[in-house]
């Protein structure tokens, strides 16, 4: 079944500690998309991608880093995860610019 | 500066009740506006945009480039669209991108 997957949903790691967020789709989309949301805050845009080898970083700066290696993976990694780092990841495909699909997200706890 | 505001973080209706979801947005260019929502435990979804004047599960929003509004209405609340609803615009600058607002909790109690 086409869909946006995001592995892991929870993570609750300590400081310093390096992770990797997946993010995964089997539509077929070239655009990928990763957000940042607070709670109760807006979605903030911090990498995205045109398609393989295309990285960007977005309007809200993050000590974040992607890679787009195949068409259908986008993980973003934190080299050392620090408690500021704790949020919600959201990642998103696209096949135009102005719809996006939205994974169910990972929820990061830095402690 | 690109910005789209969403005045109140929480709507409080009866079912049955009408509901306009307020929203605003800043941006020099055309704009192109949708409303995304997300039902708990859901992730989040499209549920209409402004180009293709559609009403989707009865709500409906009207572009307002006068007022520069966005606002999503529904004459008649069901407690099914209790949910997380975010305005977001699409800004065509550079890269394309789209810009959230902060999002508005609709519930509607019976």
């Amino acid at each position: 079944e086409a869909d946006i997957y995001q592995t892991p949903r929870y993570l609750v790691i300590g400081t310093g500690k390096k992770i990797t967020l997946e993010c995964s789709q089997t539509m077929g989309h070239d655009k990928m998309y990763w957000y940042q949301q607070d709670p109760g805050m807006e979605l903030h845009l911090i990498h995205y991608s045109y398609g393989v080898n295309s990285t960007e970083k977005g309007d809200l700066s993050s000590e974040s880093t992607v890679s787009r290696i195949r068409t259908e993976h986008f993980p973003l990694t934190l080299e050392s995860a620090r408690p500021s780092h704790t949020s919600q990841y959201l990642c998103a495909s696209s096949p135009r610019w102005n719809e996006q699909f939205f994974g169910p997200g990972t929820r990061l706890t830095v402690l | 500066a690109q910005r789209v505001t969403q005045p109140e973080k929480l709507l409080s209706v009866f079912k049955g009740a009408p509901v306009e979801l307020k929203c605003n947005y800043s941006y020099s260019g055309s704009p192109e506006l949708f409303w995304y929502v997300q039902y708990s435990r859901q992730r989040l979804q499209l549920l209409l945009r402004h180009i293709s004047r559609e009403s989707i599960k009865g709500f409906t929003a009207d572009l307002n480039k006068g007022e520069t509004s966005f606002h999503l209405k529904k004459p008649f609340a069901q407690e099914e669209d209790s949910a997380m609803y975010y305005c977001a615009l699409l800004f065509s600058g550079g890269y394309n991108k789209l810009i959230f607002g902060a999002g508005t909790r609709l519930a509607v109690h019976p």
